[in-house]
């Protein structure tokens, strides 16, 4: 059974650093594009960047460019998503999702999610 | 980048009627890479449809997607009451981006 579990709700200061975590299981972690995907409260869903973990080949958003870096260790099957100086704008929610594989149209969709981690950013 | 329009903003519907939600793209899509998913409060997104109209694993058949360029359609036949929920439809052709959203509820 694929699963991706990410680590859990944060409360940080501006200013403050953090790293987030997707561990996956039940398929091959190298061989998947890993994404992540922002949710603001009450508000839509926004593609931040994904990760091919097998070379750790990164793309990202131009909104993101910059602003969050993403990682991944293969001998733990995690992915990361980290910031270097929280704002109170990064309050949101964060899902990882694994990028579909198969026939060509498929590429590029999100068909196994995360539960999401909640990062709240507050003085 | 490639904006998606989602409309309506909600969809106000009844169990049992037809659902017909519009996703319109700035620019046209390469090789109809256009999902759809659903996602319900509290829980993370799940697709339903990929490559325009392909259903996605375990999706029922209710649920179907159209179109092509820079229009495109999810209907829902019949809702069923789990239906009831925020829709995104996202394009992956290049440079990734959703939709706003529309949200379908119960009338």
């Amino acid at each position: 059974e694929v699963q991706l579990v990410q680590s859990g709700a944060e409360v940080k200061k501006p200013g403050e650093s953090l790293k987030i975590s997707c561990k996956v299981s039940g398929y091959s972690f190298t061989t998947y594009w890993i994404g992540w995907v922002r949710q603001m409260p009450g508000k839509g869903l926004e593609w931040m960047g994904i990760i091919y973990p097998g070379d750790s080949d990164t793309r990202y958003s131009p909104s993101f460019q910059g602003q969050v870096t993403i990682s991944a260790d293969k001998s733990i099957s995690t992915a990361y998503l980290q910031w270097s100086s929280l704002k109170a704008s990064d309050t949101a929610m964060y899902y990882c999702a694994r990028r579909a594989q198969g026939v060509a149209t498929i590429e590029g969709s999100f068909d196994y999610w995360g539960q999401g981690t909640l990062v709240t950013v507050s003085s | 980048e490639i904006v998606l329009t989602q409309s309506p903003g909600t969809l106000s519907l009844s169990p049992g009627e037809r659902a017909t939600l519009s996703c319109r793209a700035s620019q046209s899509v390469s090789s109809s890479y256009l999902a759809w998913y659903q996602q319900k409060p509290g829980q993370a997104p799940r697709l339903l449809i990929y490559g325009a109209s392909s259903r996605a694993t375990g999706i029922p058949d209710r649920f179907s997607g159209s179109g092509s360029g820079t229009d495109f359609t999810l209907t829902i036949s019949r809702l069923e009451p789990e239906d009831f929920a925020v829709y995104y439809c996202q394009q992956y052709g290049s440079s990734p981006t959703f939709g706003g959203g529309t949200k379908v509820e119960i009338k």
